[in-house]
């Protein structure tokens, strides 16, 4: 099984600042099959970046994802008051499909 | 538009039993992977079991054996037949569009509980 863990596990920044979220794998994901999704209080997930570095229909640009391999990185380039929420990766190249634990972005 | 709707959560005993449906819409249904999730209150996702267009299916080991993924693409619905429920299951059970969750639904609660 990949085991996912980010960082930090809480992230205090003020709109308009730039956002760096980590994600790594215990190995290898295949064909980079990861994705981050955003998950705010009460509400389901939605899909950001699929494929590590594809955006989802009808995300803003602001959002990114880079990596590869076993490490991999979703950018908020600058951050809107919507976009305090948490975060989780997900890979989905190898079953069992694992989630990161998730990292947090709050208010500062 | 594309929607998945989830029902048939509720309460249950220890060591009953539910089935969880996803009525999906919107897209072609027959020729998507669809998968479930499931998030306790308070904690993270994890993923539970997902079933291909061909109807490969695959499970968290902590679910192997009790939870059974299945479609019927003539209902264009997805279903995940919970049995041999225990507390530790108690959470909210979301479908979700391919393996990657291109699309969510809102989630339906399973509560195991005397």
């Amino acid at each position: 099984e990949i085991v996912l863990t980010q960082s930090p596990g809480t992230l205090s920044l003020s709109p308009g600042e730039r956002a760096t979220l980590s994600c790594r794998a215990s190995q290898s994901v295949n064909n980079n099959y990861l994705a981050w999704c955003q998950q705010k209080p009460g509400q389901a997930p939605r899909l950001l970046i699929y494929g590590a570095s594809s955006r989802a229909t009808g995300i803003p640009d602001r959002f990114s994802g880079s990596g590869s391999g076993t490490d991999f990185t979703l950018t908020i380039s600058r951050l809107e008051p919507e976009d305090f929420a948490v975060y989780y990766c997900q890979q989905y190249g190898n079953s069992p499909f694992t989630f990161g634990p998730g990292t947090k972005v709050d208010i500062k | 538009e594309v929607h998945l709707l989830e029902s048939g959560g509720g309460l249950v005993q220890p060591g009953g039993s539910l089935r969880l449906s996803c009525a999906a819409s919107g897209f072609t249904f027959s020729s998507s992977a669809m998968s479930w999730v499931r998030q306790a209150p308070g904690k993270g996702l994890e993923w539970v079991s997902s079933i291909t267009s061909g109807g490969n299916t695959y499970y968290a080991d902590s679910v192997k054996g009790r939870f059974t993924i299945s479609r019927d693409n003539s209902k264009n619905t997805l279903y995940l037949q919970v049995n041999s429920l225990r507390a530790e299951d108690t959470a909210v059970f979301y479908c979700g569009k391919g393996t990657a969750f291109e699309i969510w639904g809102q989630g339906t609660m399973v509560t195991v509980s005397s």
